[in-house]
C-alpha cells in the first residue's frame, strides 16, 4: 500500500484564523480525497482532488471555506479558512491506489479551534 | 444515493471469543465493500475487502461475507485479542471514486 503522511499531525488554532494541512504520498496517484471526521463520528467526504483540475466538493462544503490545491501527483493541501469551534475535527487525506475504488488513509490532522 | 447502515455501534467481547459486525447497503449497483480499522489517534487502515463477484473472503482471523440479494455484508473476527480493540468501519462503493462509510462499531476486547 501507499505510504501517506500529513502535516501537521495536530494543531490548536484561534477562531477566525486559517490552517493549511499538507498530504504527501510516496507514489503517484490519480485521485486524492479529503475527509472530515468529527469526534466519535464516521468519515464525511469534503472533496476529491485530481491533479491539474479544480477539486470537486461534496454537498455542504464550499471552496471558499475549504480551498484545496493539487499541484502534482503526490501532494495536496487542504486549507480550513476562517475557523470556528465547529471546525474542530480530524481531517484525513486518502488516495486511490491499485484501483480507483480502493482508498488508503493518512494518519490524520487533529484540529482544535478555540 | 448510497446509504450504509452498520450494527452494532458498540460491541464488547471476551478475549478469544468471536466478533461479528453487520452492514447493509441500499444501492444495488455497489460492487466493492472495504472494511477499515481505526485505532485511537490513527487514520483508518484497510483490513479486508470484498467484491460483488465473491461471497466470502478470509485473511487469517478475519473474514468478510457478502449477500448481494439481501444487500448486506459482515465482518467476522475469530479468536479476538486485546489489540483488535478499535473502531471498525464498513463501506460501499459503486466502482467510482465515491466511497460511503457506515457509522462505525467500537469493539472492546476484554482480557
Amino acid at each position: 500500500s501507499a505510504v501517506i503522511s500529513q502535516k501537521p499531525s495536530r494543531d490548536i488554532c484561534q477562531r477566525g484564523t486559517s490552517l493549511t494541512i499538507q498530504c504527501q504520498v510516496d507514489s503517484q496517484v490519480t485521485m486524492m480525497f479529503w475527509y472530515r471526521q468529527q469526534p466519535g463520528q464516521s468519515l464525511t467526504l469534503i472533496a476529491t482532488a485530481n491533479q491539474g483540475s479544480e477539486a470537486t466538493y461534496e454537498s455542504g462544503f464550499v471552496i471558499d471555506k475549504f480551498p484545496i490545491s493539487r499541484p502534482n501527483l503526490t501532494f495536496s493541501t487542504l486549507t480550513v479558512s476562517n475557523m470556528s469551534p465547529e471546525d474542530s475535527s480530524i481531517y484525513l487525506c486518502s488516495v486511490d491506489y491499485e484501483s480507483p475504488d480502493t482508498q488508503y488513509f493518512g494518519p490524520g490532522t487533529r484540529l482544535t479551534v478555540l | 444515493g448510497e446509504n450504509v447502515e452498520q450494527h452494532p455501534s458498540t460491541l464488547s467481547v471476551q478475549e478469544g471469543d468471536s466478533a461479528v459486525i453487520k452492514c447493509t447497503y441500499s444501492d444495488s449497483a455497489s460492487n466493492y465493500f472495504p472494511w477499515y480499522k481505526q485505532e485511537l489517534g490513527k487514520g483508518p487502515q484497510l483490513i479486508i475487502d470484498i467484491r460483488s463477484n465473491v461471497g466470502e473472503k478470509k485473511d487469517q482471523r478475519i473474514a468478510v461475507t457478502l449477500n448481494k440479494t439481501a444487500k448486506h455484508f459482515s465482518l467476522h473476527i475469530t479468536e479476538t485479542q486485546p489489540e483488535d480493540s478499535a473502531v471498525y468501519f464498513c463501506a460501499a462503493n459503486t466502482g467510482g471514486f465515491k466511497t460511503i462509510f457506515g457509522a462505525g462499531t467500537r469493539l472492546f476486547v476484554k482480557a
